[in-house]
């Protein structure tokens, strides 16, 4: 079964810092682009950060550069996001996400997603 | 960066009525849309692909349309499982960016 499950969530303080992870199952992890998209209690969708198969390729939303870091480890089938500098807007489920790659390449479309794992910022 | 706008917020609507909904991008996206479905305390479930490729498993009744800064969800006759929040989301140029939903609620 394809599957995606993050863990790392919990409570932090303000200012502090965490680190998320999202291991894959159930089809060949390193050929596939990941992401991460995070959704705020009661609010839309935001995409946060992308990287690419080899992990050479990673993009940010503007709001968290320098302070998000993405990558992987894909002989561990695993994708991580170090998050810093904690801010109280960042509260949310953070979900990792795969792209759909189809014969023609990539979608751009996200066809997998986790669980999600809640990030709580607070003091 | 580029902004989608869904419209309606809301749509009420009976089961086996044809739902319409609506993302606008505020700049040309080409072909480079994305349509998903999300129900409460679930993660969203893709539909539509590049504006018009249903995603598989996605039941016919479900229809995606447009390109540049116009685009379609249609979901032709409503089942009470489709009753949900709908996503726009465009990959055509960094950073990626989802629209703010539209919630399909039973009437």
């Amino acid at each position: 079964e394809v599957q995606l499950v993050e863990s790392g969530g919990g409570l932090v303080q303000p200012g502090g810092s965490l680190r998320l992870s999202c291991v894959a199952s159930g089809f060949s992890f390193s050929s596939y682009e990941m992401n991460w998209v995070r959704q705020a209690p009661g609010k839309g969708l935001e995409w946060v950060s992308y990287i690419s198969g080899s992990g050479t390729s990673k993009y940010y939303t503007d709001s968290m550069k320098g302070r998000f870091t993405i990558s992987r480890d894909n002989a561990k089938n695993s994708m991580f996001l170090q998050m810093n500098s904690l801010r109280a807007e960042d509260t949310a489920v953070y979900y990792c996400a795969r792209i759909k790659f189809i014969i023609t390449g990539s979608t751009g479309a996200f066809d997998i997603w986790g669980l999600g794992t809640m990030v709580t910022v607070s003091s | 960066e580029t902004v989608l706008t869904q419209s309606p917020a809301t749509l009420s609507l009976s089961p086996g009525e044809r739902a319409t909904l609506s993302c606008r991008a505020s700049e040309s996206v080409s072909s480079y849309l994305a349509w998903y479905q999300q129900k409460p305390g679930q993660p969203p479930r893709l539909l539509i692909y590049d504006a018009s490729n249903r995603a598989t498993g996605i039941p016919a009744r479900f229809s995606g349309s447009g390109s540049g800064t116009d685009f379609t969800l249609i979901i032709s006759s409503l089942e009470p499982e489709d009753f949900a929040v709908y996503y726009c989301q465009q990959r055509s140029r960094w950073p990626l960016t989802f629209g703010g939903g539209t919630k399909v609620e039973i009437k």
